[in-house]
């Protein structure tokens, strides 16, 4: 159980592109996702908390209008990086929690490596 | 804020032998919770152990055990008998319960662990 699936797991796109990355729950239901950057050789940083209904709550220096995030089921959470440069190039991964008997635990999906040309 | 401190870089062990990655932390908070995820090259968060800070028992999922010092802010992961297959990338998190739908994880910057055959 407790398997979340993230979609492409690599992406390639020319500058000034759109790119949407999926992030689904297939055996639960995730009142919470969470998504993350993560540069190469270097830890997780946490970008945004998405819950179910609601509006994505940013971390510091994060680009809304840039990493666009719908959660709009309680199992897809959606992360679209508009208009992407080069610099946007990175490793982005997702999580997803489970309700309140969740245990505070997140699954993660197996990333998407995103390259901007 | 909190920060988690992974100081092993890297580490190396013969494949059967036991090894202990070092983890702290720095919070004033009192009801967190502390976990160990690992990153194979396949790039995929696995959960490891989770502890919860208000428990004395230290966790154990099979080979793998904490040794949790709470005073000290210590979250030290012992694998015993270690096999090819712990080859990965070991990420010490912190999450303090703020409330539900917002609770944020803060990764360390990691150690890489090779299993010698």
């Amino acid at each position: 159980g407790a398997v979340v699936s993230q979609h492409p797991s690599r992406v390639i796109c020319k500058s000034g592109t759109s790119v949407k990355i999926e992030c689904r729950s297939l055996d639960f239901q995730a009142t919470t996702m969470f998504w993350y950057r993560q540069f190469p050789k270097q830890s997780l940083m946490l970008m945004a908390t998405s819950n179910e209904g609601s509006k994505a709550t940013y971390e510091q220096g994060v680009e809304k209008d840039k990493f666009l995030i719908n959660h709009a089921s309680l199992t897809l959470s959606t992360l679209t990086v508009t208009s992407a440069h080069p610099e946007d190039s990175s490793f982005y991964i997702c999580s997803a929690r489970g309700g309140a008997g969740a245990k505070n635990i997140q699954y993660f999906g197996a990333g998407t490596r995103l390259s901007v040309l | 804020a909190q920060t988690v401190t992974q100081s092993q870089p890297e580490m190396s062990v013969q494949e059967a032998e036991t090894v202990t990655l070092s983890c702290t932390y720095d919070t004033s908070e009192s009801n967190y919770y502390l976990f160990w995820y690992k990153q194979p090259p396949s790039r995929q968060m696995i959960l490891v152990i989770r502890q919860e800070a208000y428990k004395q028992q230290n966790a154990t999922e099979n080979r793998f055990s904490v040794n949790f010092q709470k005073a000290a802010k210590s979250f030290s992961l012992k694998i015993s008998d270690s096999q090819l297959g712990d080859t990965a990338m070991y990420f010490c998190a912190f999450m303090i319960h703020i409330n539900f739908g917002n609770e944020k994880l803060t990764f360390g910057t990691g150690t890489r662990l090779t299993i010698i055959p």
